[in-house]
């Protein structure tokens, strides 16, 4: 089955510089790669996704990237503020109509220090 | 628009005692997901319905946890009989299908078990 590998662990940086996760998925079939954002104690909450037909997408600080070819997908956040501090998951997902399930990778802590 | 309701929000019992989660996903969504998250860990699938039907238990412990969707709207997940590795925040999801492939899948502020 499909498997998503999420690196690094942990991040931490300085307010204002820029930080990347990175994930690898498993299955070729895979078409949707959403990334999530959870604070402690707090749901799961969409912060950008992208589909295999589209190699970049950008919202704002966001961005994400999506090589079909090598099988991995990137979070770029830009200008960090201690407000992006928490945990980020990234998640590969594949099929048609409803019936797509997404498979998490293991999540990120970003801390981001003032 | 309302979000994914869930309840109860918090739950302690004892290993080997029973517990029931609910769950009312977001309006018009025909989608509904359980998903169970160990601490410091990511969401894993337990279970996807389809309205009223099951898409996917493979991950499901069935010889433990039972879930139902009866009318195609509101679910429930049970667990009997509790073990301490149950320990978890049950998520609770649901989706609609977008028209471009995949879907978007918005979550409940989760059921947090403590199984001592």
């Amino acid at each position: 089955g499909e498997n998503v590998e999420q690196h690094p662990s942990t991040l931490s940086v300085q307010e204002g510089d820029s930080a990347v996760i990175k994930c690898t998925y498993s299955d070729s079939a895979s078409n949707y790669f959403p990334w999530y954002k959870q604070e402690l104690g707090k749901r799961p909450q969409l912060i950008i996704d992208i589909r295999s037909n589209v190699g970049e997408k950008k919202d704002q600080r966001i961005a994400v990237t999506l090589n079909k070819t090598a099988k991995h997908f990137s979070l770029h956040i830009t200008e960090t503020q201690p407000e992006d501090s928490a945990v980020y998951f990234c998640a590969a997902s594949k099929g048609s109509g409803n019936t797509g399930k997404l498979i998490f990778g293991q999540g990120t802590t970003l801390q981001v220090k003032p | 628009e309302a979000g994914v309701a869930q309840s109860p929000r918090y739950k302690i019992i004892e290993k080997r005692q029973s517990v029931a989660f609910w769950c009312n996903p977001i309006s018009g969504h025909a989608t509904l997901y359980w998903y169970q998250q160990i601490l410091g860990q990511g969401p894993k699938l337990l279970i996807q319905f389809q309205n009223n039907g099951v898409v996917d238990d493979s991950q499901l412990p069935k010889d433990r946890f039972s879930a139902e969707r009866l009318k195609g709207v509101d679910s429930t997940l049970k667990i009997q009989p509790a073990k301490l590795e149950d320990s978890a925040v049950y998520l609770c999801a649901s989706s609609f299908y977008s028209g471009t492939g995949g879907n978007t899948i918005y979550f409940g502020e989760g059921s947090w078990l403590t199984v001592v």
